[in-house]
């Protein structure tokens, strides 16, 4: 089955405490990126990455790392999480980015 | 400074009837636009796309028009079903970009 994967898909931490939130797609897309969804502002992109050891910065990438060291996989990583990034999170995934996207089922952080 | 705009947070519709879900752009290098639907607990799934050279695109109940000297464009749902109760984006890209914009959404009740 075609898929985007996410884990975790609920996480509550700690202010401070280094967090990865893995994606993992298994069609294999050249064009992967994450999104956080907040109360009145939509979906938010806050990286992209068009290929294997490419990527770029959204609009709200302050705070957040990724990486792309295989096609499938693209990590969303916060090296010290504040409150302000408590969110849902999604991945997605398509063959580039004028084609439909394909969202994972998000995970939903808290920092406290 | 919002790029794309869904300006009802809500809309209420009898099933039946049409559902039309508007959106409006300010940045005249979007040339592909695409809308989303999510339904709570899951990401969101690709609905309909329409490129900057159409006017129109339909695909069953779903129809999109765009007007580009408007900078508008509209989802229309024809008939509505209690189905179709989610909320939808509106989002837009461009040749080249990979950046990918959404609106904040409209979340639609259809009533049966």
């Amino acid at each position: 089955e075609a898929q985007v994967t996410q884990n975790p898909r609920y996480l509550i931490t700690v202010t401070g405490k280094k967090l990865t939130v893995t994606c993992s797609q298994n069609m294999n897309h050249e064009y992967m990126s994450w999104y956080r969804q907040d109360p009145g502002l939509g979906l938010r992109q806050i990286y992209y990455s068009m290929n294997v050891e490419v990527t770029d910065k959204g609009d709200v990438p302050e705070g957040y790392k990724v990486s792309r060291k295989e096609k499938r996989n693209f990590p969303l990583i916060l090296e010290s999480p504040s409150p302000n990034q408590t969110s849902l999170y999604f991945c997605a995934s398509s063959f580039n980015d004028r084609y439909e996207q394909y969202f994972g089922p998000g995970t939903r952080l808290t920092v406290t | 400074d919002q790029q794309v705009k869904q300006n009802s947070p809500s809309l209420s519709v009898q099933e039946g009837r049409i559902s039309i879900l508007n959106c409006d752009y300010t940045n005249s290098m979007f040339d592909y636009f695409l809308w989303y639907k999510k339904y709570p607990a899951e990401g969101p799934t690709f609905l309909i796309s329409i490129s900057s050279i159409k006017d129109k695109n339909e695909d069953g109940r779903f129809t999109v028009f765009l007007n580009k000297s408007a900078k508008h464009l509209s989802l229309h749902i024809v008939p509505s079903q209690p189905g179709d109760s989610a909320v939808y984006f509106c989002a837009a890209t461009n040749t080249g970009g990979f950046k990918t914009i959404f609106g904040a959404g409209t979340r639609l009740f259809v009533k049966a």
